[in-house]
C-alpha cells in the first residue's frame, strides 16, 4: 500500500470541464510535488510545495492550478484542458531537511483522459 | 545534452543473467542519487539510494563515481519479476530539484 494517496485513479473530462486531482500523505513530509508522465517517458516536474508554499513552478500553463491547503494535502485544479494534457499525474512527497538525502515517495497516480 | 542520461535499452535478458545499467549526469553540484523502478502503468518506486561507498541490497548493487559523474546498477540472478523500467534520479542539491533520466526498460525472459 502506498503512503501517498491520490484520487481519483481515473478521470475522463471534456475540454470545458473543471475538475480536481487530490493527494494526501501522512508521513509528516513537508515537500509535495506534482509530476506529469506521458507513455514511455520519465516523470516531468510540474510544481513543488515546500512548507505549504509554492517553491517551484516549471512554467506550467495556467490551466493547471495547484493548491496546498495544509501540509498533508495537495490539489491540482484542472480547467480548459487540451487532449494533449492526457497523461498520468503523479503526486509525490519528501522530507524537507538539510543535510540528508530527500527521497521521493510517489502516489499511485491519477490517469487523466481529456476528450 | 540531457542532464541525466541512461542506456537507451531495452534490455532483454534470460532469467538468471546479470545485467548492468549505466547513468551519467552533467551537473557536478548534484548531491544525491537514486534508482527507481517503474512497472507498466504504475508509479515509480524507490529501489535504492546510491552512496559514494557503493551499496548492495540482495541481488542489487549500486555504485557512484563522482569524478566521472557516473552511476551504475547491477542486478544479479535476474528474475522475471525484475522486468520493469529503471529510472536514474539525481537531486541537484539536498532540496527538491530531482531530475529523472529517461529510463531503461528491462525484460527478463523465461
Amino acid at each position: 500500500d502506498t503512503e501517498v494517496t491520490q484520487t481519483p485513479k481515473h478521470l475522463v473530462m471534456g475540454m470545458t470541464n473543471k475538475k480536481s486531482l487530490k493527494c494526501e500523505q501522512h508521513m509528516g513530509h513537508r515537500a509535495m510535488y506534482w509530476y506529469k508522465q506521458k507513455a514511455k517517458k520519465p516523470p516531468e516536474l510540474m510544481f513543488v510545495y515546500s512548507y505549504e508554499k509554492l517553491s517551484i513552478n516549471e512554467s506550467v500553463p495556467s490551466r493547471f492550478s495547484p493548491e496546498c491547503p495544509n501540509s498533508s494535502l495537495l490539489n491540482l485544479h484542472l480547467h480548459a484542458l487540451q487532449p494533449e494534457d492526457s497523461a498520468l499525474y503523479l503526486c509525490a512527497s519528501s522530507e524537507q531537511g538539510a543535510g540528508g538525502a530527500n527521497v521521493l515517495t510517489f502516489g499511485a497516480g491519477s490517469r487523466l483522459t481529456v476528450l | 545534452r540531457k542532464e541525466v542520461e541512461q542506456d537507451p535499452g531495452p534490455f532483454n535478458v534470460p532469467e538468471g543473467a546479470t545485467v548492468a545499467f549505466n547513468c551519467t549526469y552533467s551537473n557536478s553540484a548534484s548531491q544525491s542519487f537514486f534508482w527507481y523502478r517503474q512497472d507498466c502503468r504504475k508509479e515509480p518506486k524507490l529501489l535504492m539510494s546510491v552512496y559514494s561507498s557503493g551499496n548492495e541490497d540482495g541481488r542489487f548493487t549500486a555504485q557512484l563515481n563522482r569524478a566521472s559523474q557516473y552511476i551504475s546498477l547491477l542486478i544479479r540472478d535476474s528474475k522475471l519479476s525484475d522486468s520493469a523500467t529503471y529510472l536514474c534520479v539525481v537531486n541537484r542539491g539536498y532540496g527538491q530539484n530531482f531530475v529523472f533520466g529517461p529510463g531503461t526498460r528491462l525484460s527478463v525472459l523465461p
